[in-house]
Order: structure tokens, then C-alpha cells, then sequence
């Protein structure tokens, strides 16, 4: 069973801080890593993605990733309160065909 | 720029009842999902779509199916509905590349009592 773990949370960040979210995987074929921000009640919508060992910015988030752990997290710096949402994370699988498992998420919660 | 079209929004069902849950999109990509999401939990695959006329399982299939006769809809019948059926219904689609993301649709709030 190909699996991806997160805490569930709830994560609590003041204003202004730095978030960090974590989430490993078990299937060491794995091509590609998304975070997904997933409002209370809303569909997920993609943050980034990344499938190179090491990190990748974008704004204030920030993904690394290091296969030889099976871990990828996601950085979110100066947190604000709009960050506050479910982040999931999702791995791409390589079994012939292009599918994802994600994980359970992780709930953030930053405190104004 | 529509994206990902799923209807209806809401739908409270009675249990046995049948119907089928829409899913479109514009942007021509090749493979298409349908996940549920129950309350705290991640999304789970029911089923996926490489291209037209071609289904497969994901991990939870039992009690629904599929079809795609088209690149651009995939619809996801419940045949006999059960109130574990009651959850959040996301169809997504991606180009089935491996760098390539997901992009999903509102979703579908069901309700089966």
C-alpha cells in the first residue's frame, strides 16, 4: 500500500512566522510532489510542485524536497491569517499511468 | 477560462436512488479523476481516465462507474445509493505527464439519507 503521511494537525502559527509543513512518502518511484492549500469547504488548489531534490521558492513558499528520506515539506514564511487552510500533500505515482495519493493534510491555523 | 466543470453543487439522495454526477473540461487534457473526500480525510480515488474509452479503478471503485465517450467528460454514476456514499465529490483533470499537476473542479456535496 503506497502511502503519504502528514500530521494532521492543527498547526498554530503567530502573524508573521514561519510555517513548516511536512509530509512523507513510501513509494521511492515517486516522480513528483504537490502542495495543495484546500479551504475549509472549497476544492484544493495547487501551491507549487516539485520533483528535483532540493528546494524551490516561490514567494513566500518554499518546497523541499530530499528523496533519499522520502520527505517534502513546504515553507510558508510570513504567515498571515489567509494563510490558514488544510495543505495537502500529493505524490505522483509511477506505475505506468499518471495517478496521485495524497495525504490527509495538515491543518494551519495562523493566529492573528 | 472554465477549467474543470463539475455539476450539481449540492444533492441530497435517498438511499437506492440513482444519479449521475457531471464532470467537464476545457483545457484537453487526456487523463481525468474522480476522488472523494470524507470529513478530515484526504482525497481517494474511485476512478481515472487515461483518454476516451478508457476507465480503470482507483482504491475505492465499489458502488460506482464510470464512462468516458469523450476527451472532455467524465461522468461518475452511484447505482443504488448507500449513506456511505455521503461525502464531497472532486473530478480533476491533468495532461498525464509526471510534472504535470492536477486541476480540480468545486466539487459535489452529497448527501445520501
Amino acid at each position: 500500500q503506497k502511502e503519504v503521511e502528514q500530521n494532521s494537525g492543527p498547526l498554530s502559527v503567530p502573524e508573521g512566522a514561519i510555517a513548516s509543513l511536512n509530509c512523507t512518502y513510501s513509494d521511492r518511484g515517486s516522480q513528483s510532489f504537490f502542495w495543495y492549500r484546500q479551504y475549509s469547504g472549497k476544492s484544493p488548489e495547487l501551491i507549487m510542485f516539485i520533483y528535483s531534490n532540493g528546494d524551490k521558492e516561490d514567494g513566500r513558499f518554499t518546497a523541499q524536497l530530499n528523496k533519499a528520506s522520502q520527505y517534502v515539506s513546504l515553507l510558508i514564511r510570513d504567515s498571515q491569517p489567509s494563510d490558514s487552510a488544510t495543505y495537502l500533500c500529493a505524490v505522483s505515482l509511477t506505475s505506468g499511468t499518471y495517478k496521485y495519493i495524497f495525504g490527509t493534510g495538515t491543518r494551519l491555523k495562523v493566529l492573528a | 477560462n472554465a477549467g474543470v466543470t463539475q455539476t450539481p453543487k449540492f444533492r441530497i439522495l435517498k438511499i437506492g436512488q440513482s444519479m449521475t454526477l457531471q464532470c467537464a473540461q476545457d483545457m484537453n487534457h487526456n487523463y481525468m479523476y474522480w476522488y472523494r473526500q470524507d470529513p478530515g480525510m484526504g482525497l481517494k480515488l474511485i476512478y481515472y481516465s487515461v483518454g476516451a474509452g478508457i476507465t480503470d479503478k482507483g482504491e475505492v471503485p465499489n458502488g460506482y462507474n464510470v464512462s468516458r465517450s469523450t476527451t472532455e467528460d467524465f461522468p461518475l454514476r452511484l447505482e443504488l445509493a448507500a449513506p456511505s456514499q455521503t461525502s464531497v465529490y472532486f473530478c480533476a483533470s491533468s495532461r498525464g505527464q509526471a510534472v504535470q499537476p492536477q486541476h480540480f473542479g468545486d466539487g459535489t456535496r452529497l448527501s445520501i439519507l
